[in-house]
Formats: structure tokens, C-alpha cells, sequence
């Protein structure tokens, strides 16, 4: 089947600190792979994506490289700033599976929290 | 420049009366999802529609209903609210479904039963 497992939060930095949030996949055949992240009583917004093996997704100083040989999508960002709190959704979407047309499958979300 | 909006933002209905919940597109996708988020866990898919095609989760209780009138609009109806179904519900869409397409999420609209 398909499943996303991200790393348990909540993870607490201070302000410029490394961010490193784990992901790892199951999956049938080549999923597409997301981080989604959320504020406070907001929706989902999309951070990156990347849609094959080796490919990196970048987007407001954060990364992430889709690691086909360990089924992984790290995510990572060299300097958190406050402004970054927020819950952090890893996510697939396995080729089409019949009725479930490009059905997004999340791990649990980390709750991220920088300090000043 | 609003892609996927949804209203009200905030709900709040009685235990057992029926609520609607809307949700609209600027994008022109053929694929509508909605969601439901309970507090701190991941949201999970009640259904979807491609175009006018229907297709419901397994497990997605017979109390939840949808309506896609057109292309721009899809509707979440909950015919008698529990306080089980207190929840943000979102909504999304897709260009096609296939997997290297981008779910995009409107606001969420929470949902309080009394």
C-alpha cells in the first residue's frame, strides 16, 4: 500500500538554526512526492514537490531530494526564521489508482516552532 | 487572485441539523476534493470529482454528502451533524489527478457542533 512517515514532532529551534524534518515512503510504483505546510486556522499551501527520482524541490530557502534507493524526502532549510512555525505535512500521490484519482496520502504532520 | 475559496471560514450548527459547506475555483480544474482535518492529525479524503463523477471513500460515513453543480463549485452536505464531525474541512483541486499534478487548498472552513 501507500504511506508517508515523517518524524515526530514537535521540534523547537531558535531563530537561523538547521531544520531537518524526516520523511520516508511506501509506495506502488513512482509517487510524486510534497511538503505542505500549514499556519495556524489556515488551509494547506503547497512548499515543494518534486516528481521523480533525484529531483529537488526548493521554494523560500527550503529543500527537499527525492531519494528513490533509501524512499526518502527530506526536508531541510539552513536558517529558520519565526515566521516559519507552522505544521509541516509530508505527502505522495501514487500513479492512478483507479477511482482514488491522484489521492494525496499524509504523513501525520511536525509541528515546528522557532524562538526568537 | 483567490484559486480556491471556501465559505463560511468558521461553522457552527447544532448537534443533528443539516449543514452545507461551499467551495469554489478560479483554476478551471476538472478535479474537486474535500477533506477532513481533525485537531493535530493529517486530513484525510472523504471523496472526490472528476468532472461530474463521483467517487466516495470506503469509509467515508453515509452522513456526508456532495454536490458538484459545475465546473466552479462543489458542496460538502452533512445531514445530521455528530459532535464526532467537528472537524476543518478542506477543499482542493487538481488539474487532472495524475500524480505529478498539485493539489491546491482553499482556507479550510471549521466546523463547531454544539
Amino acid at each position: 500500500g501507500n504511506s508517508v512517515t515523517q518524524m515526530e514532532g514537535p521540534v523547537t529551534l531558535s531563530e537561523e538554526a538547521f531544520l531537518t524534518i524526516n520523511c520516508t515512503y511506501t509506495a506502488t510504483g513512482y509517487p510524486s512526492l510534497f511538503w505542505y505546510v500549514q499556519y495556524p486556522g489556515e488551509g494547506l499551501q503547497l512548499l515543494l514537490k518534486a516528481t521523480k527520482a533525484d529531483d529537488k524541490g526548493s521554494n523560500k530557502g527550503f529543500e527537499a531530494t527525492y531519494r528513490k534507493e533509501t524512499t526518502s524526502f527530506h526536508l531541510e532549510k539552513g536558517s529558520v526564521q519565526v515566521s516559519d512555525s507552522a505544521v509541516y505535512f509530508c505527502a505522495l500521490i501514487a500513479p492512478s489508482e483507479g477511482s482514488t484519482l491522484g489521492r494525496l496520502y499524509f504523513g501525520r504532520g511536525t509541528q515546528l516552532t522557532v524562538w526568537p | 487572485d483567490a484559486m480556491v475559496i471556501q465559505n463560511p471560514r468558521y461553522q457552527v450548527t447544532q448537534f443533528g441539523k443539516p449543514v452545507t459547506l461551499s467551495c469554489s475555483q478560479t483554476l478551471n480544474h476538472n478535479v474537486m476534493y474535500w477533506y477532513q482535518q481533525k485537531s493535530s492529525q493529517a486530513p484525510k479524503l472523504l471523496f472526490h470529482y472528476y468532472d461530474k463523477d463521483f467517487n466516495n471513500e470506503a469509509d467515508t460515513p453515509d452522513n456526508f454528502q456532495s454536490r458538484r453543480p459545475n465546473t466552479s463549485f462543489c458542496f460538502l452536505d452533512i445531514r445530521s451533524p455528530g459532535l464526532g464531525d467537528a472537524a476543518m474541512y478542506l477543499c482542493a483541486t487538481s488539474r487532472r489527478g495524475v500524480s505529478t499534478d498539485t493539489q491546491y487548498f482553499g482556507p479550510g472552513t471549521r466546523l463547531t457542533v454544539l
